[in-house]
């Protein structure tokens, strides 16, 4: 049982544009709702992360926006570039002992 | 800091072999933690640890042993190599604490055969 859902699978957006990617999750005992970006051939590495006390997080052109009423959280991607291009991946944990992933977004920038 | 740091890189198994992936990391991280990443499936925690001499299992742990005798290494062992373990193997490491910022390796791509 995929204890997060993400989606879309994969999203094309031009240069400029918003990329929006979502997540759904269950358990509501988890505090910690990390994305990850992973480029080809490398490990993932954090990109923005938010506890449930604030609906909103942003660095720079990432926001994460989280509804805690209907257990979901998104990414959004403003001014989106050709270098975002990668995989993202949403996941959440309670204790910071086990995380869980979302199956990933292959996100593709057209210039 | 080199980070966290991964050997091979690439490995290939025959079906019944064994083989140890190795994960050290120089950050003084308690946490650490191995990942198996396979299309469609995301990144699925096989097995962690939360400090020298304390391992547990994750959400996949059938067909690997882990043990962590220092704070620095964390090897990741397969006693008997299956065609279903084919994939790309992650180790990660976080500080102990309420910061839950996790770095990961480069990965190590397993085929077995």
């Amino acid at each position: 049982q995929q204890q997060v859902k993400q989606s879309p699978q994969s999203l094309i957006v031009q240069k400029g544009g918003i990329s929006i990617i979502n997540c759904a999750y269950e358990n509501t005992a988890f505090d910690y709702f990390p994305w990850y970006q992973q480029f080809p051939g490398k490990g993932p590495a954090l990109l923005i992360a938010i506890r449930p006390d604030v609906s909103e997080k942003k660095e720079g052109r990432f926001t994460i926006s989280f509804n805690k009423s209907a257990k979901q959280f998104s990414l959004h991607i403003m001014d989106s570039q050709p270098g975002d291009s990668a995989t993202y991946f949403c996941a959440a944990t309670d204790t910071g002992n086990q995380f869980y992933f979302g199956t990933g977004t292959s996100l593709t920038v057209i210039p | 800091n080199a980070g966290v740091t991964q050997t091979p890189k690439f490995q290939v198994l025959k079906t019944g072999q064994s083989m140890t992936l190795q994960c050290a990391q120089d950050m003084n991280h308690e946490y650490m933690s191995w990942y198996r990443q396979d299309p469609g499936m995301g990144l699925r925690l096989i097995h962690y640890s939360v400090g020298a001499g304390i391992t547990d299992q994750g959400e996949v742990p059938n067909g690997y042993n882990v043990s962590r005798s220092t704070t620095e290494d964390f090897p990741l062992r397969l006693l008997s190599a299956a065609p279903s373990q084919t994939s790309v193997y992650f180790c990660a490491s976080r500080m102990a604490g309420g910061n839950y910022e996790q770095y990961f390796g480069p990965g190590t791509r397993l085929t077995v055969t």
